[in-house]
């Protein structure tokens, strides 16, 4: 079936460096997506979303970019800093009012070096 | 703490008991969400409500699993005569559903270690 995978499971950065995690998904009809983070022992934690008909969208220290021509989505963090080390996931949504059934991908992991 | 709420934080059991986990979502968020999440996944789709309606379950929700959201507000997650299977992290989220653009919030949910 169509899911949402990962590119790399683990990135190290080095602290103050910008980072970024690639998504890639196969459902083409995909039209919401959610980058997560998520810390040991927590829920995931919202970060940014984008809808389909946008290609950019930038939040604090965040910019998600989606391309659907090659159905590939990334998150890009900003001077990263020891905070942001965590399990970071894509998901993917089809459903007229979002949300309805999120795709999760595995996650990957980023470790930001002091 | 006004986020989503779950108790226990968790839960050990052994093999064949039932077990009920609660979820309390953020007060005016009309929808809520059941995910499992087992080491190293990501979590995965079970139910979800619009108010107190059940509107869409996960072929992974056996018959063994059955949740309920009484009053559109606290929702309950049971599980009857657990497998070994069962062990996950289970995740309870919320959204306000007004518009496209609704994220879910998550609880820090309720671990399940099945013996």
């Amino acid at each position: 079936g169509e899911s949402v995978g990962l590119h790399l499971p683990t990135l190290s950065v080095q602290e103050g460096d910008n980072s970024i995690i690639n998504c890639a998904y196969s459902n083409s009809a995909s039209d919401y997506f959610i980058w997560y983070k998520q810390e040991s022992g927590k829920g995931p934690q919202f970060i940014i979303d984008i809808r389909s008909n946008m290609d950019k969208r930038q939040g604090q220290r965040v910019t998600v970019l989606l391309n659907k021509t090659v159905k590939h989505l990334s998150l890009q963090i900003a001077a990263t800093q020891p905070g942001d080390s965590a399990v970071y996931f894509c998901a993917e949504n089809v459903g007229n009012f979002g949300n309805e059934k999120l795709t999760f991908g595995t996650g990957t992991r980023l470790t930001i070096i002091p | 703490d006004t986020g989503v709420s779950q108790d226990p934080r968790h839960k050990i059991t052994k093999r064949g008991q039932n077990v009920t986990f609660r979820c309390d979502p953020i007060s005016e968020h009309n929808r809520l969400y059941w995910y499992r999440q087992t080491l190293g996944q990501g979590p995965e789709f079970l139910t979800y409500f619009q108010n107190e309606a059940q509107l869409e379950k996960s072929r992974l929700l056996s018959d063994r699993f059955s949740a309920e959201r009484p009053k559109g507000s606290f929702s309950t997650l049971e599980i009857q005569r657990t497998e070994q299977g069962d062990s996950a992290m289970y995740l309870c989220a919320s959204s306000l559903v007004r518009g496209f653009n609704s994220p879910l919030h998550f609880g820090n949910g309720t671990r399940l270690t099945v013996t």
